[in-house]
């Protein structure tokens, strides 16, 4: 079975604070995608990232970065330099091999508050 | 990107009537399309996994016969929730999948809320 935990319910931050986001996934497969994905208050999922498994490079967009390490089943983000329109909830998700699917399985869901 | 759309944004129905809502693929073929249902501050649950021209899947836990899906085409799939409670009030989201087994791309919708009085 395929589980993704998110352990932060809700993270508060000031403005330019930096902040990481928590992922940890289980998985029995060898070939799996991570993903993560913002939702704001609008409700429409938007896209992040997406690593598959065999690629632990960390990768880097502007002030979001990501930290994949297999050892420790994680797929942290991290927010650097925090700003309000950060504040979104955040989700971590896991699919399986293409031929078994491109199911989701999300996590519980970070809630992330910048203040200004 | 591609754009994946859903009709209607936001509905409101009385207890026992049918809804459907419409999630489409608007510049892309979405030989796949899956069904995502959200409760207030929770996390997205699957539903179903829609194919096209063919039954949909859906997950354990999920009635069939109360939640209705059809992929006619290669562009559309349709949600149908068959006499809505208050319970079923909730964030369905649509999304699609484009591209092949190597390479592919899966797209979301806006999602639909709604509300059963």
């Amino acid at each position: 079975a395929q589980k993704v935990t998110q352990a932060q319910t809700e993270i508060s931050v000031v403005e330019k604070e930096d902040v990481t986001l928590d992922c940890v996934y289980e998985t029995r497969d060898t070939t799996y995608y991570l993903f993560w994905y913002k939702q704001p208050p609008s409700g429409e999922l938007v896209f992040l990232i997406r690593r598959n498994s065999f690629d632990e490079q960390n990768e880097i967009s502007g002030r979001y970065s990501w930290n994949f390490q297999k050892s420790t089943s994680s797929f942290n983000f991290t927010i650097t330099a925090s700003q309000v329109v950060d504040s979104a909830v955040y989700f971590c998700a896991l699919s399986p091999p293409m031929e078994y699917g491109n199911k989701l399985v999300f996590g519980a869901g970070t809630i992330l508050r910048v203040k200004s | 990107g591609a754009v994946v759309s859903q009709h209607p944004s936001w509905v409101i129905c009385k207890s026992g009537t049918s809804v459907k809502i419409e999630c489409r693929s608007l510049d892309f073929q979405a030989t796949t399309m899956f069904w995502y249902r959200q409760f207030p501050k929770q996390s997205l649950m699957l539903m179903a996994t829609s194919n096209e021209g063919s039954k949909a899947t859906y997950e354990q836990g999920v009635e069939k016969d109360k939640f209705l899906i059809n992929h006619a085409s290669l562009t559309l799939s349709t949600l149908t929730v068959t006499s809505a409670h208050p319970e079923d009030s909730s964030f369905y989201i649509c999304s699609a999948i484009t591209g092949t087994s190597v390479s592919y791309e899966q797209y979301f919708g806006p999602g639909t809320r709604l509300t059963v009085t």
